[in-house]
């Protein structure tokens, strides 16, 4: 079975302090997907990142990155210089392959930010 | 811009009743999702279907069920609304067959009283 732990249930930090949200996921697939979403006080959820497991290329994207490494089959997230907007619940999924290739998510617990000014 | 929009953001019933929740996505996806979320347990997947009129379980089925009669439009009901059903949901959509991004309705928070 598929499982996804973030084991960091909150992380509180202050502002323009870097931070590192850890996922670590379990799967038999040797085909998979990684995301990481936000879900900011509004209550939605917001794509950040898809990752397939072919690809172990770290990512950047602004104050953002991403750490992938199949062999401790964990999928990190870092933020540089945080700041208030930050402050969200963020979640890593592990993608999973149904009948006809059809893809469901198995989410982790979630991780609450909160950035303090 | 693509859309799942969520019949109600706050909802607040009575033990007993009979309640639906329903999503809408305007983006021709096959597969819709209904997951609810509670503090400390993350995600969960209540149902999902794969195509109208299909429908599969996901981890916490009991005490749902869902209709899908329509491509763009999957419904929750609560056949006899428990407190320990007061909890947010959200529902979810995705293109069949790729493993991008599921899109997120805004959440519908329920009360049971």
């Amino acid at each position: 079975a598929q499982k996804v732990t973030q084991a960091q249930t909150e992380i509180s930090v202050v502002e323009k302090e870097d931070v590192t949200l850890d996922c670590v996921y379990e799967t038999r697939d040797t085909t998979y997907y990684l995301f990481w979403y936000k879900q900011p006080p509004s209550g939605e959820l917001v794509f950040l990142i898809r990752r397939n497991s072919f690809d172990e290329q770290n990512e950047i994207s602004g104050r953002y990155s991403w750490n992938f490494q199949k062999s401790t089959s964990s999928f990190n997230f870092t933020i540089t210089a945080s700041q208030v907007v930050d402050s969200a619940v963020y979640f890593c999924a592990l993608s999973e392959e149904g009948r006809g290739s059809n893809y469901k998510l198995t989410f982790g617990k979630g991780t609450l930010l909160t950035v303090n000014p | 811009d693509v859309k799942v929009t969520q019949s109600s953001r706050y909802l607040v019933k009575r033990t007993g009743e009979k309640v639906f929740l329903e999503c809408v996505q305007d983006m021709d996806h096959e597969n819709m999702f209904w997951y609810r979320q509670d503090p400390g347990l993350g995600l969960r997947l209540i149902y999902f279907s794969y195509d109208v009129k299909m429908k599969e379980k996901g981890d916490i089925p009991e005490g749902y069920s869902v209709s899908r009669e329509k491509k763009e439009r999957f419904s929750l009901i609560l056949e006899s609304a428990s407190t320990n059903q007061t909890s947010m949901y959200l529902c979810a959509s995705i293109l069949a067959g790729v493993a991008n991004e599921q899109f997120f309705g805004p959440g519908t928070r329920l009360t049971v009283l």
